[in-house]
Order: structure tokens, then C-alpha cells, then sequence
């Protein structure tokens, strides 16, 4: 298996721009993260699904991010606009199941807006 | 309010010694632990794990201890090497109470220098 993919794996925009980031989860994982790493905060939850379904968002800072996952192998996370201090690391992650805790990261995303 | 900290930002060791990485957790409803190695520019990688009804779990030249009743658990290498080199992060996962939901806290990281 080719593990998490996200792309892009950089991206730099100006303060204001759209911004969206991709994931395509492990095959067979029914568990999708979306994960922010800063220096501040180290790494949060931004939000989860579980079979295509959010879960829970309660970590997604504002209302200009949002995030869907409109089928098993594929999920945006999207910023509206963006602001310089979204800049920051943004991971992907996949779980198989109930049966295990484990995650699995993808290469992540590094935000840069200026 | 960190549920999960690790207080070593840094620890650098010498080839061959042992690295021992600390990590204290708060929440009591947590009971299953991971520990996770990221390089720069990569992912976080699953190294090892451990359930909150063992206090040992070994897996080649790394160990993880548990200790409950002082809600702490350690990572050993042994012997370390400079592949070994990375940001080693402790999470711990519990079910969330009234919501039936598991996620994972994670630790703010201890960055491992192995130096030759």
C-alpha cells in the first residue's frame, strides 16, 4: 500500500487566497484526521470522519476552514479565506478501525501564507 | 491544559547508549498509549504501543514502559543509533466521556539527537 497521500506537500499563497489540501486515506481505512502542527500549539485535531461522515469538528479553529470527504479514498480541507496565521503544517492521518488506536500520517502539507 | 506533556524538548545521547524518553499524561479515562518518530519534512511514523493493562511492551531495540499509578510512560532505545535521530512523540487515546468517541492527545514532542 502506498500509504497517506496528501498533496501538495507545499504551498504558498497570499493572505486572502483559497487554499485546499488533499488527502486520500489507506484503502480500507474508515477513519480520516486532519491534523495542524505549529510551534505553538504542537499538533491539534482539526476534525474526524468515520465512513465518509464528520465526526467531530470541534477542533476546527474558525469558520473559514472547512473540510468534506465525498468518498472513502479522498478528503479536502479547505481555507477561506486565508490568513498568515494558517500557516502551519497540515497532516493527514488514517485509522483501520474501532479494533486499533493506531494512526497512520501522511507526509503532511507545509502552508505558507504570506 | 496539556493532557499529555512531555517536558524534555531535547536529549542527545551517544551511539550505542541508551535514550530514554519521558512522557506524563492527566486523564485517567486514557488507556492505550503510542509513541510515534517523525523526520523533518515527513510524517509522524507508529513506532510501538501500549495498553493500559501491561506495563511492558517490547519490540527489538525499543521499550515501553507504563507506569499507571504515576500516569508515566518511558521509551527506551537501546542501543541507540544516529538513525535514530528524530522528534519522538508520546500520544495517549481514551473514550471520550458521554460521546462513545476515541482520539488521540498528543505530546508536544522531544526532539533525540544521536551523535556518533
Amino acid at each position: 500500500d502506498a500509504g497517506v497521500i496528501q498533496s501538495p506537500r507545499h504551498e504558498v499563497t497570499e493572505m486572502g487566497q483559497e487554499v485546499t489540501l488533499r488527502c486520500k486515506p489507506i484503502s480500507g481505512h474508515d477513519y480520516l484526521f486532519w491534523y495542524r502542527q505549529t510551534m505553538m500549539r504542537g499538533l491539534e485535531l482539526l476534525i474526524y470522519f468515520n465512513n465518509n461522515v464528520p465526526i467531530d469538528d470541534s477542533g476546527m479553529p474558525e469558520d473559514r476552514f472547512s473540510a468534506k470527504m465525498p468518498n472513502a479514498s479522498f478528503s479536502t480541507l479547505k481555507i477561506q479565506p486565508s490568513e498568515p496565521r494558517d500557516s502551519a503544517v497540515y497532516f493527514c492521518a488514517s485509522r483501520q478501525d474501532l479494533s486499533t488506536d493506531t494512526q497512520y500520517f501522511g507526509p503532511g502539507t507545509r502552508l505558507t501564507v504570506l | 491544559d496539556q493532557q499529555v506533556k512531555q517536558n524534555s524538548p531535547s536529549l542527545s545521547v551517544q551511539e550505542g547508549r541508551i535514550s530514554i524518553l519521558n512522557c506524563d499524561y492527566t486523564n485517567s479515562m486514557f488507556d492505550y498509549f503510542l509513541w510515534y518518530k517523525k523526520y523533518p519534512a515527513e510524517g509522524p511514523t507508529f513506532l510501538i504501543s501500549i495498553s493500559s493493562i501491561k506495563d511492558k511492551n517490547e519490540d527489538g531495540r525499543f521499550t515501553v514502559f507504563l507506569n499507571k499509578s504515576a500516569k508515566h510512560l518511558s521509551l527506551h532505545i537501546v542501543p541507540s543509533q544516529p538513525g535514530d535521530s528524530a522528534v519522538y512523540f508520546c500520544a495517549a487515546s481514551g473514550l471520550i466521556s458521554d460521546t462513545g468517541r476515541r482520539a488521540l492527545t498528543f505530546g508536544s514532542g522531544t526532539r533525540l539527537q544521536v551523535q556518533p
